[in-house]
């Protein structure tokens, strides 16, 4: 199986400033036939089901704020949000789709300091 | 605009059953792999199962091979998780979750339903 390691476990940012979660996977998820990133990120906010943020590392989905950017290939990929918003307090997920069984990483929970 | 709506939780003896329903509308549900993600109290996500848009590709994590079983009903719109010998471990939301590309499988999810409890207790 594929292990999704995440850091930090918490992150206090104030708000304005900048947010980083990093996300290591056990082994690449590079695809060589399209070089495509089988990677994603999520937000989970208190009592709802988790948002697709990111996909293929770096795309955003549809509505997503453009403060929100992904970046990594391989085995290290990162979570930035460019300017913490109030709204953005949740718990982020990282994901790898390159192989069965699908897995997570453990979260990252991001509060206001 | 896409919608999944999860039934069929509740509170299940250990070594019980229960299936876990979840009909989706707002897109071509035929073209659309379709999984279960599961969330303990208080825990992150677990993937468990997937089944592909023409049924003959499922896929599940290692922990409910053999007991749970994905099926989907096209005309209905409807996928569905059977799960038997049910643990106190299976104590979570199940969420049903569409996947991202048309015809696989290995995907993200870009749309969640609101999820379902299952509590396995005595």
């Amino acid at each position: 199986d594929i292990v999704m390691t995440q850091s930090p476990d918490s992150l206090a940012v104030s708000l304005g400033e900048r947010a980083t979660i990093n996300c290591k996977s056990s082994q690449s998820l590079l695809y060589d036939s399209n070089k495509k990133n089988y990677f994603s990120w999520y937000q989970q906010k208190p009592g709802q089901p988790p948002k697709l943020l990111i996909y293929w590392a770096s795309t955003r989905a549809s509505g997503v704020p453009d403060r929100f950017s992904g970046s990594g290939s391989g085995t290290d990929f990162t979570l930035t949000i460019s300017s913490l918003r109030a709204e953005d307090v949740a718990v982020y997920y990282c994901q790898q789709y390159y192989s069965f069984p699908l897995t997570f990483g453990g979260g990252t929970k991001v509060e206001i300091k | 605009q896409v919608q999944l709506v999860e039934s069929g939780g509740g509170v299940v003896q250990p070594g019980g059953s229960l299936r876990l329903s979840c009909a989706a509308s707002g897109f071509t549900f035929t073209n659309y792999g379709m999984h279960w993600v599961r969330q303990a109290p208080g825990k992150g996500l677990e993937w468990v199962a997937v089944i592909s848009y023409d049924e003959n590709n499922k896929y599940y994590t290692d922990s409910v091979k053999g007991r749970f079983a994905i099926s989907r009903d096209n005309s209905k719109n409807t996928v569905f998780l059977q799960m038997n010998s049910l643990r106190s471990e299976d104590t979570a939301v199940y969420y049903c979750a569409k996947g991202l590309r048309t015809s696989s499988v290995y995907d993200a999810f870009d749309f969640w339903g609101q999820g379902t409890m299952v509590t396995v207790s005595s």
